[in-house]
């Protein structure tokens, strides 16, 4: 079935620096994609989005690029933080019938900054 | 904080029971949807509510149902319990689009 995932399921990485985490989804359909960051004992929380006529959005600290040719996203967090260490899903919208929004979420990156 | 609440926090069930999760949207929200999240994983989508009405469901049995109150709170039943059922049952709301989503600290279930 269609499934969207992530390449590595842990990052470390030193305080001020930058954080690339990768996901892979294998839905040419889905048109919508979303970064949630989930802390410990938390829910998700909203990043960044990005529509698949985009390549490339823009947040504080945070980019998102699609590449749709190869099926990839990736989300950058610039001076990565002490505070940025969380877990990243990416979700994709596939597209349900009439309209709705159903999405699917990767497994997860956990990414622990070290100061 | 996001604004949406969730009831309880944490709940220990025996197999076979019934339960019944709670949920608060956001003031103005009126779409509301459910996810279960087993540990390690990332959430899955079980349904959504949108202006009382269920408005799409995951691969989920029949025996994960819900509801939606005219103030667009919301309760998730699951029915005959299964040890499989632990997780985090986490609910998100928004307004009219479910894209932009707002979540829960979820409620933390165990089935022994």
């Amino acid at each position: 079935g269609e499934s969207v995932g992530l390449h590595l399921p842990t990052l470390s990485v030193q305080e001020g620096d930058n954080s690339i985490i990768n996901c892979a989804y294998s839905n040419s359909a889905s048109d919508y994609f979303i970064w949630y960051k989930q802390e410990s004992g938390k829910g998700p929380q909203f990043i960044i989005d990005i529509r698949s006529n985009m390549d490339k959005r823009q947040g504080q600290r945070v980019t998102v690029l699609l590449n749709k040719t190869v099926k990839h996203l990736s989300l950058q967090i610039a001076a990565t933080q002490p505070g940025d260490s969380a877990v990243y899903f990416c979700a994709e919208n596939g597209g349900a019938a009439g309209g709705s929004y159903i999405p699917t979420f990767g497994r997860g990156t956990s990414l622990i900054v070290h100061p | 904080e996001t604004g949406v609440t969730q009831s309880p926090t944490h709940l220990i069930k025996t197999r076979g029971q019934q339960v019944t999760l709670r949920c608060s949207s956001q003031s103005g929200h009126n779409t509301v949807s459910w996810y279960q999240q087993a540990l390690g994983q990332g959430p899955q989508f079980i349904f959504q509510y949108y202006r009382e009405e269920e408005n799409g469901r995951g691969n989920f049995p029949p025996r994960f149902s819900g509801l939606q109150f005219p103030n667009y709170s919301s309760e998730l039943n699951v029915n005959a319990l299964e040890l499989d059922d632990s997780a985090l049952y986490l609910c998100a709301s928004s307004r009219d689009s479910p894209e932009t989503q707002y979540f829960g600290p979820g409620t933390r279930l165990l089935v022994l």
